[in-house]
């Protein structure tokens, strides 16, 4: 079956430093990967959809700069969030969908702890 | 943008009691999705049920989109049961680009 494996679970970081977060899909092609992140409060943002060999299309109130992306095949995909702070933290979320699939299938997300 | 408006936020069951959660959405284009998030955190996908009545198990899954409306019912619930339902409306043709309810939080007890 399908699965989305994510790691690290949990990260702790200082304030202002990064964390960088991987995604991988294991029996299936992921051409699409869409990640979300999840606040405290059980909310959820799109930050990003990545489709492969195409250009990264960014959520407004995210940028490339803060979250960098990167989708180099369809089995895995990574972000990094630079410089997080109190208003990062949450559980960042990767779905990968297959060409003709009409669902996402989600990983176990990468919660974020900012101290 | 769309919204979507998930009730009740919390349910308590006792275990081998039904459940039903409510979700409305504010447009007639709903390629509508239920999903299941684990206490963990893990998003399962339930149902894909853009229009009509699917069933899985003890799950029932009926979307009315003239109405702007899906339901999720649960019947005799478990334990395992206990986590957060939420439904999700697609804004896009990606299938990707998803906008959540709020989740309904259940908990079955013994």
């Amino acid at each position: 079956g399908a699965l989305v494996y994510q790691y690290p679970r949990r990260t702790i970081c200082k304030s202002g430093t990064s964390m960088r977060m991987e995604c991988q899909a294991v029996g299936f092609q992921a051409t699409s990967v869409a990640w979300y992140r999840q606040s405290p409060q059980k909310t959820f943002e799109l930050i990003a959809l990545s489709t492969v060999n195409s250009a990264i299309k960014y959520e407004q109130n995210f940028t490339q700069e803060k979250f960098p992306i990167s989708h180099p095949n369809l089995s895995f995909s990574s972000m990094t969030v630079l410089n997080a702070y109190l208003e990062d933290r949450g559980l960042y979320l990767c779905g990968a969908r297959v060409d003709s699939g009409n669902t996402l299938y989600f990983g176990e997300g990468s919660r974020l702890i900012v101290v | 943008g769309q919204q979507v408006q998930q009730s009740p936020a919390s349910l308590v069951l006792q275990e081998g009691e039904n459940a039903e959660l409510q979700c409305n959405f504010s447009s007639t284009a709903t390629r509508l999705q239920w999903f299941y998030q684990h206490p963990g955190g893990r998003l399962v996908s339930l149902f894909y049920n853009p229009s009509g009545t699917k069933h899985t198990g003890r799950l029932t899954s009926t979307t009315v989109t003239n109405e702007r409306r899906s339901s999720l019912h649960i019947s005799s619930s478990q334990t395992t049961d206990s986590g957060t339902y939420f439904c999700a409306i697609d804004e896009s043709s990606s299938f990707s680009k998803l906008v959540f309810g709020q989740g309904t939080s259940l908990s079955v007890v013994p």
